[in-house]
């Protein structure tokens, strides 16, 4: 069964510092690789979607990296702000269009 | 642009009542999602619209869940009749296609009591 896990489950930080969180994936072939930040009680909003023979996406402070040949993904958040506090979610679109959703990190953000 | 639109925000029920939620997606997307997300959780594919045509309903619970997308616009989700378990945010997402990025709404809490 194709899976996507991400770590750690949750995760605390102060304020300024840098953070990078893992995806770890079966999924085989694949078409591309989503990041989503879902913040408490709003739907999920996209960070970066990444094919297959793409390595790293920026979208400002986020940056995202992909190793198709060990199945890894990190999102790297530099320079933290409390506004980043959020859920992080990676997704994996199979060839067939479905996507396999993680369980996210939950990032917190201290002052 | 206005986003996806979803209503209603909140909805608490007794079980065995009936529930709707209703969709509206962004103008122009083909592809339209409705997701169920427990606490703690990412989303879970409840049924996948090209247009009007449901193309994944593989994880619709079809003995009390049901969808319909008129038009191949609006949709709108119904649970009768609502358990206990059915408790969960349900989230509308739409996209230009099966390959595009996706745009939530809010979604729509339900409380099953």
């Amino acid at each position: 069964k194709n899976q996507v896990e991400q770590s750690p489950q949750s995760l605390i930080i102060l304020e300024g510092k840098n953070c990078t969180l893992q995806c770890n994936y079966t999924v085989s072939p694949f078409s591309n690789l989503r990041w989503y930040k879902q913040d408490t009680g709003r739907g999920p909003v996209s960070l970066t979607i990444m094919t297959f023979s793409e390595n790293t996406k920026s979208n400002g402070r986020y940056t995202a990296t992909l190793d198709a040949d060990t199945k890894q993904s990190s999102l790297h958040i530099t320079a933290s702000q409390l506004s980043d506090s959020a859920s992080y979610i990676c997704v994996v679109s199979e060839i067939n269009y479905q996507l396999i959703w993680g369980a996210g990190t939950k990032l917190i953000i201290k002052p | 642009e206005a986003g996806v639109v979803q209503s209603p925000r909140y909805k608490i029920i007794e079980k065995k009542q009936p529930v709707a939620f209703w969709c509206n997606p962004i103008s122009g997307h083909n592809t339209l999602y409705w997701y169920r997300q427990n606490l703690g959780q990412g989303p879970e594919l409840l049924i996948r619209y090209e247009n009007e045509e449901a193309v994944d309903d593989s994880q619709l619970p079809k003995d009390r869940f049901s969808a319909e997308r008129l038009k191949g616009v609006d949709s709108t989700l119904k649970i009768q009749p609502a358990e206990l378990g059915d408790s969960a945010v349900y989230l509308c997402a739409s996209s230009w296609d099966p390959t595009g990025e996706l745009f939530f709404g809010e979604g729509s809490r339900l409380t099953v009591l």
